[in-house]
């Protein structure tokens, strides 16, 4: 019954090493998110999909690359992971962009 | 960046209501107000909207003032369960992403 999945919930790698993290959302939504939250609990948007195409890309590294193979779906790939890159990171979704969102419960990754 | 001015934190006895305000002179005609929560660990839960009259839920009330230049969410009887950081914040319904700014840190007190 969760509306908005992520897995893993915890996510401790290596530097340099390639992870992905999943998004599900079973709402019917047409626009999912991924917001990045660092350790001074700022909570700021990463990527925003509009039925499976990007819409928003805020200046994020490209070693972060988005993938929605369906409108249900968003998955988070990250490259040559860094220290930096230890964070929580939420998804969410909506039935718009903008509109009132629904959150997952994060995916806290920690960057060796 | 946040368009909304909140006070880092506040305190509320149990069971008695919590009023946060909120900031947001440079609000545009059609823009909302709306407020989510964050309780410690989890997503953000979202609250309540409006854009120009009071609204309420099972949740809250959202008192705007006529100006629309500040906005003030009521919990009206609180509980230890509503201890977080809620975050107010103006938007665009269907056409902007949710800026999230540093919110108020609500701390109920038994």
């Amino acid at each position: 019954d969760t509306a908005v999945s992520q897995t893993p919930k915890y996510l401790v790698t290596q530097m340099g090493n390639d992870k992905s993290i999943k998004c599900e959302q079973n709402l019917g939504h047409d626009t999912m998110y991924w917001y990045k939250q660092d350790s001074k609990k700022f909570l700021k948007i990463m990527f925003s999909y509009n039925n499976k195409e990007l819409i928003i890309n805020e200046t994020v590294p490209n070693r972060f690359s988005p993938k929605s193979p369906d409108k249900a779906h968003l998955n988070l790939h990250i490259n040559s992971l860094e220290l930096g890159d230890s964070a929580v990171y939420f998804c969410a979704s909506s039935h718009n962009l903008g509109g009132t969102q629904y959150f997952g419960p994060g995916t806290r990754l920690l960057v060796l | 960046d946040a368009k909304t001015t909140q006070p880092p934190s506040m305190d509320c006895a149990e069971g008695r209501a919590a009023n946060l305000p909120c900031n947001h002179s440079t609000i545009s005609g059609n823009e909302y107000v709306y407020w989510y929560r964050q309780i410690h660990s989890q997503g953000p839960q979202y609250i309540i909207h409006g854009l120009k009259n009071n609204e309420t839920n099972e949740m809250a009330s959202l008192i705007i003032t006529e100006d629309r230049k500040s906005s003030t969410l009521i919990l009206p009887h609180a509980t230890l369960r509503d201890t977080a950081v809620y975050y107010c914040i103006v938007s665009l319904s269907g056409n902007t992403p949710l800026v999230f700014g540093k919110g108020t840190r609500l701390s109920v007190i038994a």
